[in-house]
């Protein structure tokens, strides 16, 4: 079982351009969640995706968005980065869903916004 | 507004001895907790959980105290070791929240040999 993978581990971009990544789950697992987590400070909670779709976002603006695919995969987007983008984005994977269970996180994408 | 806190941004213990990391929430809604260990240049791993319904929760060397009157929960690792040196993460969720996880600000533990 090789767990939750991410896609790129380190990406550099420049303010103003867009970035995506990507995220496999675990297997068995159908929902995908979304992190950003800042130096020094604990993971924040971006999106979640079930089914294909967007179940619950956290408090961040509209430049963020995702993607779920049939297989469970998942994308996240940010449009217009900022400095302040930059970030470990984790993405975590679980199941069943209306079931309190442990989460398993990916490695995390270091992304560097110059 | 910080739902879950970790006070303690650092502790130092020496090998053998108690580790006692602690995390306060305000979110009465909160009924499952969770630890998780994070190393430089990985994602968090899951340590342990608890239930609301629970006050205690043992694994190994790991045990976790929820004192939900105080809002409080607590892990404590016996003895520690070296290798226990990470930063620890207190998180919470409630049932109707699809595991959407609400993350401290993290502690970080150094065990001494």
């Amino acid at each position: 079982d090789a767990g939750v993978t991410q896609s790129p581990t380190h990406l550099i971009k420049t303010r103003g351009q867009q970035v995506t990544l990507r995220c496999s789950p675990k297997s068995g697992h159908d929902t995908v969640s979304w992190y950003q987590q800042a130096l020094g400070q604990g993971p924040q909670f971006i999106f979640q995706y079930y089914e294909e779709e967007e179940r619950q976002r956290g408090n961040f603006p509209d430049r963020f968005s995702g993607h779920q695919f049939p297989n469970y995969s998942s994308e996240l987007n940010v449009n217009a980065l900022l400095l302040g983008d930059s970030a470990l984005y984790l993405c975590a994977s679980s199941a069943p869903r209306d079931s309190n269970t442990e989460a398993f996180f990916g490695q995390g994408t270091r992304l560097t916004v110059v | 507004d910080q739902q879950v806190k970790q006070n303690s941004p650092s502790l130092s213990v020496q090998e053998g001895r108690i580790s006692i990391l602690n995390c306060d929430y305000t979110n009465s809604m909160f009924d499952y907790f969770l630890w998780y260990k994070k190393y430089p240049a990985e994602g968090p791993t899951f340590l342990i959980s608890i239930s609301s319904i629970k006050d205690k929760n043992e694994d190994g060397r790991f045990t976790v105290f929820l004192n939900k009157s105080a809002k409080h929960l607590s892990l404590h690792i016996v003895p520690s070791q070296p290798g226990d040196s990470a930063v620890y993460f207190c998180a919470a969720s409630y049932a109707n929240a699809g595991n959407m996880l609400t993350f401290g600000g993290g502690t970080r533990l150094m065990v001494k040999p």
